[in-house]
């Protein structure tokens, strides 16, 4: 059940742009992205919360394609704040409700200058 | 608002000991729900509650229980402590529906180890 997210390390240039991208087996009602710095609670970035839905947060994005059950985020230009390792998390039907989230393993982005 | 505080944040116990994590949040949110962060494995959840008086499983129960007593509290219990328990616990909240998408609001989390 536990989403799969690639790559699981990336390492850019600061103005470098990265896709982490989500794929689920299951059907989904939404998918969760966090960005978690090194001893710290995850942060929200974004929620998508139907298929084709695209959001975005500065220069960070991300993409929903519910009929493949998969999610992309991409960061531009990346500043050296992107740094830390990115959750998708995903919210299904399951047990008939859609109570919880089911975290990825993460990827672990470092920009440096 | 404090949004939701944990306590302890460090602690470390020898293997057989009990011990009880305390989550609180102060935004009136139904669900709570514990996760433990191991390397590599990203963020497992372990029990979650969708209200005041109910617990349900989560990924990986096993070895803990829960209590919710009171709306703003969801306690975890370790009764018997195992080096395969040493991890970095995280309480989250959130409210029982939101249009804007179910946001899970996050502790600082308790760092435990087993010895």
């Amino acid at each position: 059940q536990q989403p799969v997210q690639s790559p699981q390390a990336v390492i850019l240039r600061e103005g470098e742009d990265a896709v982490i991208n989500c794929s689920s087996s299951k059907a989904l009602y939404s998918v969760h992205w966090y960005r978690q710095k090194h001893g710290e609670a995850p942060v929200f970035l974004m929620i998508l919360l139907k298929g084709g839905e695209q959001k975005g947060h500065d220069k960070i994005s991300a993409s929903f394609n519910e009929k493949k059950q998969q999610s992309s985020l991409y960061l531009t230009a990346s500043q050296l704040s992107y740094s830390g390792t990115y959750f998708c998390g995903t919210e299904g039907q399951y047990g008939g409700a859609t109570n919880k989230l089911i975290f990825g393993t993460g990827t672990l982005l470092a920009v440096q200058p | 608002n404090a949004g939701v505080t944990q306590t302890p944040k460090f602690r470390v116990l020898k293997t057989g000991q009990s011990m009880t994590l305390l989550c609180a949040q102060d935004m009136n949110h139904e669900y709570m729900y514990w996760y433990r962060q191991d390397p590599g494995m990203g963020l497992r959840l372990i029990h979650y509650s969708v209200g005041e008086g109910t617990t349900a499983k989560g990924e990986v129960p096993d070895g803990y229980n829960v209590s919710r007593l009171k709306k703003q509290n969801f306690l975890l219990g370790l009764e018997s402590a195992a080096p395969s328990q040493t991890s970095v616990y995280f309480c989250a909240s959130r409210p029982w529906r939101d249009p804007r998408g179910n946001e899970q609001f996050f502790g600082p989390g308790t760092r435990l180890t087993v010895l």
